[in-house]
């Protein structure tokens, strides 16, 4: 069955640190996707990066990389130069190919401090 | 960029009553996933439709059915609607074979309350 870990239930960064959210996930299906979604307060649902599991590089989208480590079953989210913008919940998510549906893990809630 | 549509944004309603949920997907986008979030919890996934079929389901009562049509929109109705319902439900939109990986992206959602 599919399940999606993420063991920091909070954190505190200063703004412009490099911070690092952390992912696990479990899955029988070789080929599948994962993906991080930030949840500003104003609650919508925003995707920021996506990675396959037959990628060979790690994911990057501007500010976002994607840290994946296959055999550990790792992907962890790596925000650099963090901004208090960036305070928001983050989900961490998987959609296995034979399937439609995305599951989520419960959620980092991230405070950028001034 | 054209993003998911969601209406209505908010809705009130009592105990017992019907509800009705808008989506209107991206452009080109073939595929539409409904999900709910109830408060401090993370998104489940209730139905989904491609190409107007129903083509995966998960954990949605029975009291609510959901459409796609011709144009692509769907509609999640909810019924007989009870306290718990409360909550942000979702509709994302993703396009198949375009080689995005079928990215889902999410709609703002509509918070429903039921008092």
């Amino acid at each position: 069955a599919q399940k999606i870990t993420q063991t920091q239930p909070g954190m505190f960064v200063q703004e412009k640190e490099a911070v690092t959210l952390d992912c696990t996930y479990d899955t029988s299906d070789p080929s599948y996707g994962l993906f991080w979604y930030k949840q500003p307060s104003s609650g919508e649902m925003i995707f920021l990066i996506y990675q396959g599991s037959y990628d060979q590089q790690n994911a990057t989208e501007g500010r976002y990389s994607l840290n994946f480590q296959k055999a550990r079953k790792s992907a962890n989210l790596v925000i650099s130069a963090s901004q208090l913008g960036d305070s928001a919940m983050y989900f961490c998510a998987m959609r296995e190919n034979r399937d439609d549906k995305i599951i989520f893990g419960k959620g980092t809630r991230l405070h950028i401090l001034p | 960029a054209a993003g998911v549509i969601q209406s209505p944004r908010h809705l009130i309603k009592e105990k017992r009553e019907t509800a009705t949920l808008k989506c209107y997907p991206i452009p080109r986008h073939d595929t539409v996933y409904w999900y709910q979030q109830g408060p401090g919890q993370d998104p489940q996934f209730l139905i989904s439709f491609y190409e107007k079929m129903q083509s995966d389901k998960g954990s949605i009562p029975d009291r609510f059915s959901a459409q796609q049509f011709s144009d692509y929109h769907s509609e999640l109705n909810m019924s007989s609607l009870e306290l718990g319902d409360s909550a942000l439900y979702f509709c994302a939109s993703s396009s198949s074979g375009n080689g995005d990986t079928d990215t889902q992206y999410f709609g703002p959602g509509t918070r429903l309350t039921v008092l």
